[in-house]
């Protein structure tokens, strides 16, 4: 079973507030990813890290920024919400050396009014 | 950036019935793996298929990879409304030990009682 935890599970705030997403996992992973989703629809990588003080961006492009300082951490912040990044958001993280097996948390909604 | 393509988008079926989802691309992968996600959930990983013409049983659901490691099909047999779901396909975007995963878009699978 994976060990992998959002917070909050669900947030609504107002324009311009800044916000962290939490991602943790107990398990060591060396590689961490948050997924853009919204609701039944495909999934957009925006952000992923190969280990510690290792960040890259996605695909799609986000004004969202991560950090990783801790293996087990890997926050998403946005300065000043803005309606268009109402979503689903949802972090996940793999092992090295496996064949590519990801293990997703629960997701964090967002809603920005 | 190498695409894969669900269908159908959408599927609404009886319990009871037998049904087929497909993934297509038009570039080779060397691995695709399923994953099922459940309403207000992150996406679980049901299988990983490796080798082209590979078969792979997990209790109704029959996987395949094709020939040319360019599609991949999710047979359910005898479908029930715990099956209800969104389906995704995915596939690395390159090779390596640092390798992101391209989702498809889904299949949306509802399992009438």
């Amino acid at each position: 079973e994976a060990d992998i935890y959002q917070t909050p599970r669900y947030l609504v705030i107002g324009t311009g507030k800044k916000i962290t997403l939490e991602c943790s996992q107990t398990m060591g992973h060396d590689k961490m990813y948050w997924y853009q989703q919204d609701p039944g629809m495909e999934l957009h990588l925006i952000h992923y890290s190969y280990g510690v003080n290792s960040t890259e961006k996605g695909d799609l492009s986000s004004e969202s920024t991560v950090s990783r300082i801790r293996t087990e951490h890997f926050p998403l912040t946005l300065e000043s919400a803005r309606p268009s990044h109402t979503s689903q958001y949802l972090c996940a993280s793999r092992a090295t050396g496996t064949t590519g097996e990801l293990f997703f948390g629960e997701g964090s909604r967002l809603t920005v009014l | 950036t190498q695409l894969l393509e669900q269908s159908p988008q959408f599927l609404s079926i009886q319990e009871g019935e037998n049904l087929t989802v497909y993934c297509n691309s038009s570039s080779v992968f060397s691995s695709l793996q399923w994953y099922r996600q459940e309403p207000g959930e992150g996406p679980v990983l049901l299988v990983t298929v490796v080798t082209g013409g590979e078969v792979k049983k997990l209790k109704r659901l029959t996987f395949q990879f094709g020939d040319a490691r360019k599609d991949s099909s999710l047979h359910i047999t005898a479908a029930q409304p715990g099956d209800t779901g969104l389906y995704l396909c995915a596939g690395p975007s390159s090779g390596g030990s640092n390798y992101k995963l391209t989702f498809g878009k889904g299949t949306l699978l509802t399992v009438n009682p």
